[in-house]
């Protein structure tokens, strides 16, 4: 398997403009996650879904940031409109049952957005 | 709840010397420990973990971890260092009998000086 595969690797963008990330998890995990990562604030778990279904949204930051998981292996993480403060890394990871319970994640490489 | 800290923004030590990257946690049941290594441009790697037994766990890279349950501590360590250790450690806790979504600390980044 690949891993955890995110698209794209580096993001530069203008404030106000819309911006899609993509993941791909590893195959049969059927726990997908969202994490940010700043200097300032550390890795925040933005979202999770479980089945494609998200289960846990208590860390999106504010209603421009969606994320949706239409089939078990894409899940999309939406910021609209985009603003210099959401310039991070955004990472995906995945997992199953077995593995969560020691958790065990797997993480994609990550994507580093810029908002200017 | 479930909390993790890891006191230490940066972690300097030379090639050979023992390094030591601490954490503390705070769970209201029994924890589940766990450590992440980050190299640059990169997503986490799982490192080690500690689930019950043996307070003293060996993971990858020869590093290895000390759970301290009177101290509520889980530092990594390693006898001796690498210059390709340099990295950025995460410590994450979960409270054993809670959900299985574990809380990460902020990060320590390690520097191995030649």
């Amino acid at each position: 398997d690949a891993g955890v595969i995110q698209s794209p690797r580096h993001e530069v963008t203008e404030m106000g403009q819309e911006v899609t990330l993509r993941c791909k998890p590893i195959s049969g995990h059927d726990y997908l996650f969202w994490y940010r990562q700043t200097m300032m604030r550390g890795l925040e778990l933005l979202i999770y879904f479980n089945n494609n279904v998200p289960i846990d949204d208590s860390g999106m930051p504010e209603d421009r940031f969606s994320a949706k998981m239409p089939n078990a292996s894409f899940s999309t993480l939406k910021i609209q409109p985009s603003e210099p403060r959401d310039s991070a890394v955004y990472f995906c990871a995945s997992s199953d049952v077995d593995l969560l319970y020691y958790n065990e994640q797997f993480f994609g490489p990550g994507t580093r957005l810029t908002v200017l | 709840a479930q909390s993790v800290a890891q006191p230490e923004d940066q972690v300097n030590v030379a090639e050979g010397n023992p390094l030591t990257v601490k954490c503390t946690y705070s769970v209201s049941g029994n924890p589940y420990l766990f450590w992440y290594v980050q190299y640059p441009n990169r997503g986490l790697q799982f490192l080690l973990k500690y689930i019950t037994g043996d307070n003293l766990v060996k993971g990858s890279y020869g590093f290895e971890a000390e759970f301290n349950k009177s101290q509520t501590s889980f530092h990594l360590k390693k006898p001796s260092a690498l210059v390709s250790d340099s990295a950025l450690y995460f410590c994450a806790v979960r409270d054993r009998g809670g959900s299985y979504i574990p809380t990460f600390g902020r990060g320590t980044s390690l520097i191995v000086h030649p």
